[in-house]
């Protein structure tokens, strides 16, 4: 079975301070990560994949098999970086199917 | 591009009521999804479509929940009779489909969120 923990549910920084989102994952073969994006009043959308490699919005996110973790991370918080973060995880398989952590909301305070 | 468009957007109803969800995905998108999102807790899967066929439904409660994309293109979500712990966002996406890659962007509608009382 695939599992997606995010142990924090809310996590406030101040502009300009790193932040770091927790992702762990179970699964027993070799998953891709991702992680989703919801800003305030808008839609569920992807922020970035791990085969990617890519930095968006200044975000980065490490896969480390041997802890099972994908954290997200960004050097300097911005206040439009407040959101709902959510970590996900597609397993093989025809279907492929994602299957999301609960979320962690951050809030980038003034 | 026009997103994936949902309707109705709010739904409120009573326990053992009916209830219906629509859902328009990007055109030319084979694949749909329809999400469950309890609050606090992040989508789960319900159903997966590839065109017309069913690809996945192992987390849908067939006793009450049905969907159907007759076509290939809008989908349907009902829940008959609802109980009060149906009460969530649903949310439908789909993505290209292809079977070519290892991963298809999932894009996503706004969700309706449905209130049984």
């Amino acid at each position: 079975a695939q599992r997606v923990t995010q142990p924090e549910k809310l996590l406030s920084v101040f502009k300009g301070a790193p932040v770091e989102l927790k992702c762990n994952y179970s699964y027993s073969g070799s998953p891709e990560l991702f992680w989703y994006v919801q800003y305030s009043r808008q839609r569920l959308q992807l922020l970035l994949r791990h085969i990617s490699r890519e930095s968006i919005k200044g975000f980065t996110a490490d896969l480390n098999k041997g802890e099972t973790s994908f954290h997200l991370k960004k050097p300097f918080a911005q206040e439009e970086d407040s959101a709902m973060y959510y970590c996900a995880l597609s397993g093989a398989g025809s279907a492929r199917q994602l299957t999301f952590g609960s979320g962690t909301q951050l809030t980038v305070l003034p | 591009e026009a997103g994936v468009a949902q309707s109705p957007r709010y739904k409120i109803i009573e326990k053992r009521q009916s209830v219906a969800f629509w859902c328009n995905p990007i055109s030319g998108h084979a694949t749909l999804y329809w999400y469950q999102q309890i609050l606090g807790q992040g989508p789960k899967l319900l159903i997966q479509f590839q065109n017309n066929g069913v690809v996945d439904d192992s987390q849908l409660p067939k006793d009450r929940f049905s969907a159907e994309r007759l076509k290939g293109v809008d989908s349907t979500l009902k829940i008959q009779p609802a109980k009060l712990e149906d009460s969530a966002v649903y949310l439908c996406a789909s993505s290209l489909g292809r079977t070519s890659v290892s991963y298809n962007e999932q894009f996503f509608g706004p969700g309706t969120r449905l209130t049984v009382l």
